[in-house]
């Protein structure tokens, strides 16, 4: 069946870091790939997407290219802020325009002053 | 502004008790959802709803039950069946062209 893996947490950097968040799926189709963020006490929103292969998502300087060789969509911004401080979701949805995602564990990242 | 309203936020019950957690939504969206949130687990599909009097299981269906008798509204009753029912609960929905939408989440915790 469909699968998300990403990086265990917690992730914990400075302000202006660069952060990376591996994520690498399993699917049997072409699906769609997707990175939700969850803010302390909230739902998720959705951060960025990808449809197809060689695509990249971007949004608020984070960035995930969609890479069909390597089945991953790993994510990243070159410049940290604490506001980005949050978990951090890796879907897919299979066949793409099914919207029973498949998540990931989440990754937690808190970003210090 | 439309959005996805749960609630309350927090909710305690006894074991052995069913309880409803609330969903309503004014998107005009077709699709409804539930979610499951536990620590390090991710989230997991309980039921979904494409249109209005039907719904489907999702992957951890047992122990829980929905209505879909307006398009706004998609209760999810937690039963005394449920052997877990401690957890973070979120309601989504979309439609055609549009990204899931999630609510803010109803933190149950029984006892």
């Amino acid at each position: 069946g469909d699968s998300v893996t990403q990086m265990e947490g917690p992730v914990t950097l400075s302000e202006e870091a660069f952060l990376t968040i591996n994520c690498t799926y399993t699917a049997t189709g072409y699906p769609s790939l997707f990175w939700y963020v969850q803010y302390p006490g909230e739902g998720l929103q959705l951060l960025l997407k990808a449809t197809k292969a060689d695509d990249k998502g971007s949004n608020k300087g984070f960035e995930a290219t969609y890479r069909k060789e390597t089945t991953s969509f790993h994510l990243e911004k070159g410049s940290v802020q604490v506001s980005d401080s949050a978990v951090y979701f890796c879907a897919l949805s299979d066949p793409p325009n099914d919207y029973k995602l498949s998540f990931g564990a989440g990754t937690t990242v808190t970003v210090r002053a | 502004d439309g959005g996805i309203t749960q609630s309350p936020k927090y909710l305690f019950r006894k074991e052995g008790q069913n309880v409803t957690l609330s969903c309503e939504q004014n998107l005009n969206h077709d699709a409804m959802y539930w979610y499951r949130q536990d620590p390090g687990q991710g989230l997991r599909l309980i039921y979904y709803s494409q249109i209005v009097n039907d719904f489907q299981k999702g992957d951890i269906a047992e122990g829980y039950s929905v209505s879909r008798e307006k398009k706004e509204s998609f209760p999810l009753t937690v039963t005394s069946a449920q052997k877990n029912p401690t957890a973070f609960y979120l309601c989504a929905s979309h439609s055609a062209n549009s990204p899931l939408h999630f609510g803010n989440g109803t933190r149950l915790t029984v006892t």
